[in-house]
């Protein structure tokens, strides 16, 4: 079935670092991946989306590119700052079936200054 | 202007009660949804609607029962809440199901049972 896979947290930090957290994917036919942030006390954030392969989706700094060959999403950031200390979730909509949205279980990213 | 609007943004009741979450989409679309979301943040989705009929009804208590009035409008209702239920309601909604259409959130209803 279709799911998303991603890097198990907490990620500590220190400001300034650079980020990578893992996603990989399973899905039947070829979905479109979305990287969301959710910041304290606060509902889920589009941060960027891919809609096909080798697209690389960009915002305030992060990026991801959609890898089919190896199934992955991961999503990058150059240089976090404390502001960044969020949790993210990868997910993944594919055309068919009832339900078609599916998330990651979340990381959780702590920057410290 | 907020996109998404959920009322109320916390709800504290005791066991056994009844109690309604509403939710308002401005942005024109035509699916909504209503998540889940536990203590360790793991999202389940509940329900979905388009153009105001269900297309998504996992596997929820029949205690959850959605309404959509209309396609901005997506409440939730729940009778005789449990423990269990505790938990952050997230309602969301997307332009349509098509897969690039991605999700806009609101802020969530922090539901508290006693």
């Amino acid at each position: 079935g279709d799911s998303v896979t991603q890097m198990e947290g907490p990620v500590t930090l220190s400001e300034e670092a650079f980020l990578t957290i893992n996603c990989t994917y399973t899905a039947t036919g070829y979905p479109s991946l979305f990287w969301y942030v959710q910041y304290p006390g606060e509902g889920l954030q589009l941060l960027l989306k891919a809609t096909k392969a080798d697209d690389k989706g960009s915002n305030k700094g992060f990026e991801a590119t959609y890898r089919k060959e190896t199934t992955s999403f991961h999503l990058e950031k150059g240089s976090v700052q404390v502001s960044d200390s969020a949790v993210y979730f990868c997910a993944l909509k594919v055309q068919t079936g009832a339900n078609n949205l599916f998330f990651g279980t979340g990381t959780r990213l702590t920057v410290i200054p | 202007d907020t996109a998404v609007s959920q009322t109320p943004k916390y709800l504290v009741t005791q066991m056994g009660n009844d109690k309604s979450i509403k939710c308002e989409q401005n942005l024109g679309h035509d699916t909504m949804y209503w998540y889940k979301q536990d203590s360790k943040k793991f999202l389940k989705i509940m329900f979905s609607y388009n153009n105001k009929e269900l297309i998504i009804n996992e596997t929820v208590p029949n205690r959850f029962s959605p309404k959509s009035p209309d396609k901005a409008h997506l409440n939730l209702h729940i009778n005789s809440l449990e423990l269990g239920d505790s938990a952050v309601y997230f309602c969301a909604s997307s332009q349509d199901r098509g897969q690039s259409s991605p999700l806009h959130f609101g802020n969530g209803t922090r539901l508290t049972v006693t």
